[in-house]
């Protein structure tokens, strides 16, 4: 079974510091995607970055990036010039061919100005 | 991006009573959609998958008697929660898998569904 961990329950950064959330999964797969997922108060989720795991390049989207590990079986979030609006729930799910996606368990993000 | 809608946002009932939350995509067409439910400060959990013309896959211990799902068309699925109790209450929240990159789960804004 594909299993997705978040060691961090909560974490918290200066503004325009920055943060990185860490993920680690298990899985047979060798063709997977990993995704993060922010969930504000609104409890909207929201997806803030993918990456496919057949591509060694590690997924960028403005401020936030990936460091993508598949032998470590690692999938970690950095936050650069952190904002007040990244406080939220980060969620980091796996998804495998089948569609199912797994979660893990969540980090909360404290933004301090 | 392709967008999810849910309906109601927030239902209220009484023990015993049945209610029904309605997940469309409003933009594209699912022939899957997934169903999660995610207690207070926790994470979401998947309890079925919703096939568009075919019987729910559900979870190991979901109750499919309890939690009916119907996907009747290609933009709409339905769960049910039926003879509700309080320990029902909780955050239920349904996604589906974009036309345009299937691999991502673009996720409804939830139902709160208080049970008394």
């Amino acid at each position: 079974a594909q299993t997705v961990t978040q060691s961090q329950p909560e974490m918290s950064v200066q503004e325009a510091e920055t943060v990185t959330l860490s993920c680690t999964y298990d899985t047979s797969e060798s063709d997977y995607y990993l995704f993060w997922y922010k969930q504000p108060p609104s409890r909207q989720m929201i997806l803030v970055i993918r990456q496919e795991a057949y591509k060694q390049q590690n997924a960028t989207e403005n401020r936030f990036s990936v460091n993508f590990q598949k032998a470590a079986k690692s999938f970690s979030l950095k936050i650069s010039d952190s904002q007040l609006g990244d406080a939220a729930m980060y969620f980091c799910a796996y998804r495998a061919n089948n569609n199912d996606m797994r979660f893990g368990a969540g980090t909360r993000l404290t933004v301090k100005p | 991006g392709a967008v999810v809608s849910q309906h109601p946002s927030w239902v209220i009932c009484k023990s015993g009573t049945s209610v029904k939350i309605e997940c469309r995509s409003l933009d594209f067409q699912a022939t899957t959609m997934f169903w999660y439910r995610q207690f207070p400060k926790q994470s979401l959990m998947l309890m079925a998958t919703s096939n568009e013309g075919s019987k729910a896959t559900y979870e190991q211990g979901v109750e499919k008697d309890k939690f009916l799902i119907n996907h009747a068309s290609l933009t709409l699925s339905t769960l049910t929660v039926t003879s509700a109790h309080p320990e029902d209450s909780s955050f239920y929240i349904c996604s589906a898998p974009s036309g345009l990159t299937t691999d991502t789960q673009y996720f409804g804004p939830g139902t709160r569904l208080t049970v008394l």
